[in-house]
């Protein structure tokens, strides 16, 4: 079974500064995508980055870019020039076309201070 | 594009009674719908995927009696919690999968607070 793992409940960090959230997976699987996600106090579901395993090159949206290590089954996410609206649960995803579902982690709560 | 809404967005009910929660893609059909349920400061928790058109499948240890799911069109699927009791008090989510976006990404309805008294 596939499992994910997101090691830090809690994370902070200032204004304007740069954090990283980890996230490792199991897998047999080689073909599968990678998902964060954030789910702010509204609780909304949020899809921050997306990440396909047969791509090599990270993925990267504005501010938020994934370092993908597949051999390794890591799949973190780096938040640049943080926001105070970038506090939320962050739930890194895992999915493949095998089981046909998404599988979360634990969550991060990211608290972003002045 | 690609949004998913639930009704009621909370709701408060008597134990014994039962409840239905819906949900619904608004600008894309749905082919499979999936329902989730989230504790205070915990993950998501799937409790059952559901084809429209076809029997739910439900993940281990959900009772399939106890949580009914109907998926009756490509826009709308139902959760009905029956004789609910307070345990059963939790937060609901839906999502909806839209086979039209490549591998099918799924989008998350807003959610359904459930309280049994």
């Amino acid at each position: 079974a596939q499992t994910v793992t997101q090691s830090q409940p809690e994370m902070s960090v200032q204004e304007a500064e740069t954090v990283t959230l980890s996230c490792t997976y199991d897998t047999s699987e080689s073909d599968y995508y990678l998902f964060w996600y954030k789910q702010p106090p509204s609780r909304q579901m949020i899809l921050v980055i997306r990440q396909e395993a047969y791509k090599q090159q990270n993925a990267t949206e504005n501010r938020f870019s994934v370092n993908f290590q597949k051999a390794a089954k890591s799949f973190s996410l780096k938040i640049s020039d943080s926001q105070l609206g970038d506090a939320a649960m962050y739930f890194c995803a895992y999915y493949t076309g095998t089981a046909s579902k998404l599988t979360f982690g634990t969550g991060t709560r990211l608290q972003v201070t002045l | 594009g690609a949004v998913v809404s639930q009704h009621p967005s909370w709701v408060i009910c008597k134990s014994g009674t039962s409840v239905k929660i819906e949900c619904r893609s608004l600008d894309f059909q749905a082919t499979t719908m999936f329902w989730y349920r989230q504790f205070p400061k915990q993950s998501l928790m799937l409790m059952a995927t559901s084809n429209e058109g076809s029997k739910a499948t439900y993940e281990q240890g959900v009772e399939k009696d106890k949580f009914l799911i109907n998926h009756a069109s490509l826009t709308l699927s139902t959760l009905t919690v029956t004789s609910a009791h307070p345990e059963d008090s939790s937060f609901y989510i839906c999502s909806a999968r839209d086979l039209d976006r490549g591998f099918g990404e799924q989008f998350f309805g807003p959610g359904t607070r459930l309280t049994v008294l």
